[in-house]
């Protein structure tokens, strides 16, 4: 356990439906990151805040994609209108800060969409 | 852009081998992690280094930062290492490779 939750650990849906996922960094922990790995792969970037805002997004997140992070500690991500490709592990990382940073990982929201 | 390069993608060793898992990269970093992943998906972070060599129980990872490669090395390995090893490197992000899915039979 790295400190970092997620939920729901596993999502099936219907193609077409909203989902939403959550995660909880490390208390301290100043920066939240939001991955997406697909099956063989390595995980890929998706964005990432520093506190409340959010500093960065892929070119991978899709309009239908939005992710808050509304008081700076927790963060959501949406998906809107889901389709069939979004089927994939959400991975959530957060870290403190600094010149070299560790990123500690939650344990992934596993998202199927039938 | 940064590319990360792993090999082998898939490795099968007899219990007690010694072990070596490879990552090359394409531009300048500031720091390179390597990632256990289980199945289930939770990924551990097992080290972070930005020169030389650093060790950890059965676990030992280099860095040659001229030549733009790591190794992470598992000596004695056990059925429980079992996993998929990552590697990632720190540019103004991570950015991963594919993985190596290791099995290691007793």
């Amino acid at each position: 356990d790295t400190g970092v939750s997620q939920d729901p650990r596993h999502k099936i849906t219907k193609r077409g439906q909203n989902v939403t996922f959550r995660c909880d960094p490390i208390s301290e922990h100043n920066r939240l990151y939001w991955y997406r790995q697909t099956l063989g792969q390595g995980p890929e970037f998706l964005t990432y805040f520093q506190n409340e805002a959010q500093l960065e997004k892929s070119r991978l997140l899709s309009d239908r994609f939005s992710a808050e992070r509304p008081k700076g500690s927790f963060s959501t991500l949406e998906i809107q209108r889901t389709e069939q490709g979004d089927s994939a592990m959400y991975l959530c990382a957060s870290s403190l800060s600094g010149t070299i940073e560790t990123q500690y990982f939650g344990p992934g929201t596993r998202l199927l969409v039938l | 852009k940064n590319e990360v390069e792993q090999s082998p993608q898939n490795l099968t060793a007899q219990e007690g081998e010694f072990i070596t898992i490879n990552c090359s990269y394409s531009v300048g970093i500031s720091a390179l992690h390597w990632l256990q992943q289980h199945p289930g998906g939770g990924i551990v972070s097992l080290f972070m280094l930005s020169s030389g060599k650093k060790k950890h129980g059965r676990l030992i990872a280099t860095i040659n930062i001229q030549e733009k490669h790591s190794s992470l090395h598992i000596t004695a390995s056990h059925p429980r290492d079992s996993a998929v090893y990552i590697c990632a490197t720190w540019g103004d992000k991570l950015v991963f490779g594919a993985g190596t899915i290791l099995r290691v039979k007793s």
